[in-house]
């Protein structure tokens, strides 16, 4: 079945490491996203793709960056990781045009930066 | 660019009685407004949508009711069950869908025996 995969599902960190969170997508979807989610704040988009190639910046863009090279993955990099950047991450995909259709999430990326 | 507001950020009702939970949206150009629902460590799932060219849409127990012209748009649950409670997240989609889903805050709502 089709489906979308995150990678690491935990991960511990230090502070100024780099650290990237794979997302991988076996729908053949043109549309990926990432979103950070905190209690208090909900989901907050951070960056997403309409294709390969293509990257924006979301809402939360700040210290993040995205690169689309295929249309299965969407890794997502932080540079050098801060304290306030302990989350929970998701990535989604969705097909059609952009702001289309249903969104399908990951099952979640818990990251802790001590 | 748009901004969604969700109230209330927690809810409480009885089995059986009706939930409503409203989410206001800023962006005129808005077009397109789901609903997603998140079980306690799962990922959001998607319940209902509707779009601009409609006012109301329900699925079972859910329905959704969409005002243009106030930008409100709202989720009622019927009959509530002990299995509908989680939180659930209103979104809008941004720049008429070429800036992604901006999402509301999150209602959890909890479901008394």
């Amino acid at each position: 079945d089709a489906e979308i995969t995150q990678s690491p599902r935990h991960k511990i960190t230090e502070t100024g490491r780099q650290v990237t969170l794979a997302c991988h997508q076996t729908w053949n979807h043109n549309n990926m996203f990432w979103y950070r989610q905190d209690l208090g704040h909900g989901l907050r988009l951070i960056h997403y793709s309409y294709g390969v190639q293509d990257t924006n910046k979301g809402e939360v863009s700040d210290g993040y960056s995205v690169s689309r090279s295929n249309t299965e993955d969407l890794p997502l990099t932080l540079e050098s990781a801060a304290s306030s950047q302990t989350s929970v991450y998701f990535c989604a995909s969705s097909a059609g045009g952009p702001g289309t259709g249903e969104l399908f999430f990951g099952e979640g990326s818990r990251l802790t930066v001590l | 660019g748009e901004n969604v507001e969700q109230h209330p950020s927690t809810l409480s009702v009885q089995e059986g009685d009706s939930a409503v939970i409203k989410c206001t949206y800023s962006d005129s150009a808005s077009n397109y407004f789901p609903w997603y629902k998140q079980e306690l460590g799962k990922r959001p799932q998607l319940i209902i949508d509707i779009r601009s060219n409609v006012g109301e849409k329900k699925d079972q127990r859910i329905a959704v009711t969409l005002n243009k012209t106030a930008k409100h748009f709202s989720l009622h649950i019927t009959e509530t069950q002990p299995e509908d409670s989680a939180v659930y997240f209103c979104a809008a989609d941004s720049g008429g869908g070429a800036d992604g889903l901006t999402f509301g805050k999150g209602t959890h709502l909890i479901i008394q025996p």
